[in-house]
């Protein structure tokens, strides 16, 4: 059973913090992506990774970086949050795509900037 | 045009009812197309692919239109526990990047 795992379920921080949020996947799959999801807007891609030290920007990675150490962890970077940030984020990972393989998703944290 | 569009609903239904949403997408060059769903507070999971000629999971039936640029997802008789929001997801490109549409919320009652 896969599992996909987020550090917090819940955060709060205020403007102006540097914020890591962890995601670490049990299933040694390649693939991992970081969404954010607003109402109203749905899920948003903002960064992904194909690869341990490889990372490809979404739709909107603007605000945030990512790193990948190691193949089953993912972190998501808020170097300076604003409230804008304020959010669900959902991490999730998949095999490489022979074809486009499922995604699995973390829990999400609810991140709220004040 | 947003990339993916589905109704927001909510769809009220009866339970035994049969309900049926539809998702359209811009991208002619799409490649493949799916249906998750997403319980209240949760993360969400795939439900069912979309294929050309159809798809067909107990009372859930997911049907493509290429021409139409729609994917349609059919649910016979509705139980309480179908009750969720459900997103339709296009692929484009090279495969493993997927866009959701922002889904459709479906409520079951008695």
């Amino acid at each position: 059973d896969v599992k996909v795992t987020q550090s917090s379920r819940y955060l709060v921080k205020r403007t102006g913090e540097k914020v890591f949020l962890e995601c670490v996947q049990d299933m040694d799959h390649e693939n991992m992506f970081w969404y954010r999801q607003d109402p109203g807007l749905g899920l948003r891609l903002i960064y992904f990774s194909y690869d341990v030290k490889m990372k490809e920007k979404g739709d909107i990675p603007e605000g945030y970086s990512v790193s990948r150490e190691k193949k089953e962890r993912f972190s998501l970077i808020l170097e300076s949050a604003s409230t804008n940030q304020t959010s669900m984020y959902l991490c999730a990972s998949s095999l490489p795509s022979s074809p486009y393989n499922e995604q699995f998703f973390g829990p999400g944290t609810r991140l709220t900037v004040l | 045009r947003k990339e993916v569009e589905q109704d927001p609903g909510p769809f009220n239904v009866p339970e035994g009812a049969t309900v049926a949403f539809n998702c359209t997408y811009s991208n002619s060059a799409s490649q493949s197309f799916f249906w998750y769903r997403q319980d209240c507070r949760k993360e969400p999971k795939l439900l069912m692919s979309v294929y050309s000629s159809g798809n067909e999971d107990g009372r859930f039936t997911a049907q493509l239109n290429r021409a139409s640029q729609y994917i349609s997802l059919l649910i016979r008789d509705s139980k309480l526990s179908d009750s969720a929001t459900y997103l339709c997801v296009v692929v484009t490109g090279g495969g493993n990047k997927l866009t959701f549409g922002t889904g459709t919320q479906l409520k079951v009652e008695l």
